[in-house]
């Protein structure tokens, strides 16, 4: 049973491309979150979603970030016209049903670290 | 804005100390606290969940109390080893419950 699976595991980019981070959940795991660490801070939630729908994007910057959980296949975050402060780690976790509810842990990837030169 | 704070940052002990940090986080709207445990270039793994004010959880030489009206945990570890080495973190569940809020850390470093 693999775990959470994140790819690229590193990725660099040139200011003004495009970054697509891939995030495949735990085997039965409905839930997705994306995290993202920037040197020399703690994680920073970013999105939460379960298949098909955005749950909550209240620490998704409004522009130039997005994120999609489909039907069929992994969950995408998409960072457009990347820039220098973009750089950080991602990380992805997914859990059987929301986090807050009840003992669900949230099982991470290993990470995505995305450069931009 | 939710705070989640942790404290110390950093912690160096000796092998064979027991140690404890700190987390502090909203008093109201509580869901869940959680304890994972981060090593360097792995992920972060969970260690516990507590749910209920004054529960306690064990797992080996390292235990984790939960006061949800004052607004903190505890994690400590007994006899610490050089395999302990990690950044422990905890993240709060608060409001709907969607997501964890996680606190910086406390990075512990147990030398021999």
């Amino acid at each position: 049973n693999a775990g959470v699976m994140q790819n690229p595991r590193h990725l660099v980019r040139r200011r003004g491309q495009e970054a697509r981070l891939r995030c495949s959940p735990m085997k039965g795991h409905s839930h997705v979150y994306w995290y993202r660490q920037l040197p020399e801070e703690g994680l920073k939630f970013m999105v939460y979603l379960q298949k098909e729908n955005i749950i909550d994007e209240s620490g998704m910057p409004k522009e130039r970030f997005s994120a999609e959980f489909p039907k069929e296949g992994p969950s995408i975050l998409r960072i457009q016209q990347v820039v220098r402060g973009d750089s950080a780690a991602y990380f992805c976790a997914s859990s059987p049903l929301p986090a807050g509810s009840g003992a669900n842990v949230l099982t991470f990837g290993a990470g995505s670290r995305l450069t931009v030169l | 804005i939710l705070n989640v704070e942790q404290s110390p940052q950093s912690l160096h002990v000796q092998e064979g100390d027991s140690t404890n940090f700190t987390c502090s986080f909203p008093s109201s709207n509580f869901y869940a606290l959680h304890w994972y445990r981060w090593e360097t270039a792995k992920s972060p793994e969970a260690l516990f969940v507590m749910t209920l004010n004054g529960d306690e959880k064990k797992k080996g030489r390292i235990s984790a109390t939960l006061n949800t009206k004052e607004g903190y945990s505890y994690l400590y570890i007994k006899g610490s080893q050089p395999e302990d080495s990690a950044t422990y973190l905890c993240a709060f569940a608060g409001g709907g419950g969607n997501k964890l809020t996680f606190g910086t850390g406390t990075q512990l470093k147990v030398e021999l």
